[in-house]
């Protein structure tokens, strides 16, 4: 079982701030957050991850709380492309543990 | 970097017959590829993992007999989907693990395979 409760849809304007919410109260130590998006009909692409510390890409931002039991991913301007599933993961680092995927968010961007 | 492509990318069979899916890492080395199966409006579902010279290890519920996995070197993964069914039919996806030793090990995925048996 997904280890991890998201919201199932959101709605965003183009051009502002996307920020994606998740809880994972039960996270270990040795877990990782990691978020996908899946586009219609596409394979899942990932975004970011993080352990402890705030994460940020070319793609993203992720926000961990101190206590690591909730994140959220913020995508600082959306575009109508970004309009897609998005996924938020935890999964133990090294070789233990597979990414399972629980139902996501719908994120909608609209103009 | 760290593109993993599938082919084909969508087939179409009759009842009864074998559909072979291949996944590769492009530009990168993996040890650990897996392979998930998405039904309509349904998340992705993982059916194997398998580590490069060695048995796939199947989820509970999946045949490892009607879908058989070959990981034979680090870049090429493959799934054959035997005697395939109508229920078969689905969108199938590999993913690659690409080591990055003390960052996590980052997972990705191809582009799917949509395969649709009549």
């Amino acid at each position: 079982d997904a280890k991890t409760t998201q919201p199932p849809s959101m709605d965003c304007a183009e051009g502002r701030a996307a920020n994606l919410p998740c809880n994972h109260s039960t996270i270990s130590g040795n877990e990782y957050v990691y978020w996908y998006r899946q586009i219609h009909s596409q394979g899942p692409q990932y975004i970011i991850h993080g352990l402890k510390n705030n994460e940020t890409n070319e793609m993203a931002s992720l926000i961990i709380t101190e206590d690591r039991k909730s994140s959220t991913l913020i995508l600082p301007h959306a575009t109508l492309r970004d309009t897609a599933v998005y996924y938020c993961i935890v999964r133990p680092s090294g070789s233990q543990g597979n990414l399972i995927f629980g139902k996501g968010t719908k994120l909608s961007v609209k103009p | 970097g760290a593109v993993v492509s599938q082919h084909p990318s969508w087939v179409i069979c009759k009842s009864g017959t074998s559909v072979k899916i291949e996944c590769r890492s492009l530009d990168f080395q993996a040890t650990t590829m897996f392979w998930y199966r998405q039904f309509p409006k349904q998340s992705l579902m993982l059916m194997a993992t398998s580590n490069e010279g060695s048995k796939a290890t199947y989820e509970q519920g999946v045949e490892k007999d009607k879908f058989l996995i070959n990981h034979a070197s680090l870049t090429l993964s493959t799934l054959t989907v035997t005697s395939a069914h109508p229920e078969d039919s689905s969108f199938y996806i590999c993913s690659a693990r690409k080591a990055r030793q003390g960052d996590g090990e980052t997972q990705y995925f191809g582009p799917g395979t949509r395969l649709l048996v009549l």
